[in-house]
């Protein structure tokens, strides 16, 4: 079955702990994006990556980083979390060409102490 | 800048009522658009997308959506509403650099039995 999976869903920290959010797709695309939604604000891109090695800044980069050493692999990284980035996470991904849909996955969701 | 924007951050209808929910979007030229739905505790599914000839598209779940260049808008309809329609709704397009989608802030609708 062609997915996009996260890890972990739920997740609980404190301000400061170094985390990963991890996200993986089966289906060979080239194009991956992390997404966090907000009441009110929807949801804003954070990071994308177009291929392997190949990463760029979204809309709402602070506090995170990401990496894409594998083709399916696109973890998330937040190296000091702080309560302001407690949030709804997801982890979309597509193939490159314009306009491609892009499939999400489940949430992680994340709450910072 | 690009931008989405649904004006209607919440919706109630009763079932078997007609549905429609507005977006409005603000871009040079004709984006690409999409509506997806985040049912409750899930991940977001993709209704429907335009990219170009016929203005009316056809969805999953009978949704459909007209697109309206004279008004910038591609609102979502659907003839009779069930229940278990009840989700966020949002509204994303595709405008250009880095495959990344524009999302609106979301329209949370309600059905009552």
């Amino acid at each position: 079955e062609a997915q996009v999976t996260q890890n972990p869903r739920y997740l609980i920290t404190v301000t400061g702990k170094k985390l990963t959010v991890t996200c993986s797709q089966n289906m060979n695309h080239e194009y991956m994006s992390w997404y966090r939604q907000d009441p009110g604000l929807g949801l804003r891109q954070i990071y994308y990556s177009m291929n392997v090695e190949v990463t760029d800044k979204g809309d709402v980069p602070e506090g995170y980083k990401v990496s894409r050493k594998e083709k399916r692999n696109f973890p998330l990284i937040l190296e000091s979390p702080s309560p302001n980035q407690t949030s709804l996470y997801f982890c979309a991904s597509s193939g490159l060409s314009r306009g491609e849909t892009q499939y999400f996955g489940p949430g992680t969701r994340l709450l910072v102490l | 800048a690009q931008s989405v924007t649904q004006p209607d951050i919440h919706i109630t209808v009763s079932e078997g009522a007609s549905l429609e929910l507005r977006c409005n979007y603000s871009y040079g030229a004709t984006p690409y658009l999409f509506w997806y739905v985040q049912s409750p505790g899930q991940g977001l599914q993709l209704l429907l997308k335009y990219f170009s000839g016929d203005t009316l598209v056809q969805g999953i779940k009978g949704f459909e959506a007209e697109f309206k260049r004279s008004q910038s808008s591609f609102n979502l309809r659907k003839p009779s509403v069930h229940w278990s329609d009840a989700a966020e709704y949002f509204c994303a397009a595709f405008t250009g650099g880095g495959n990344k989608l524009t999302f609106g802030t979301g329209t949370q609708l309600k059905v009552e039995l």
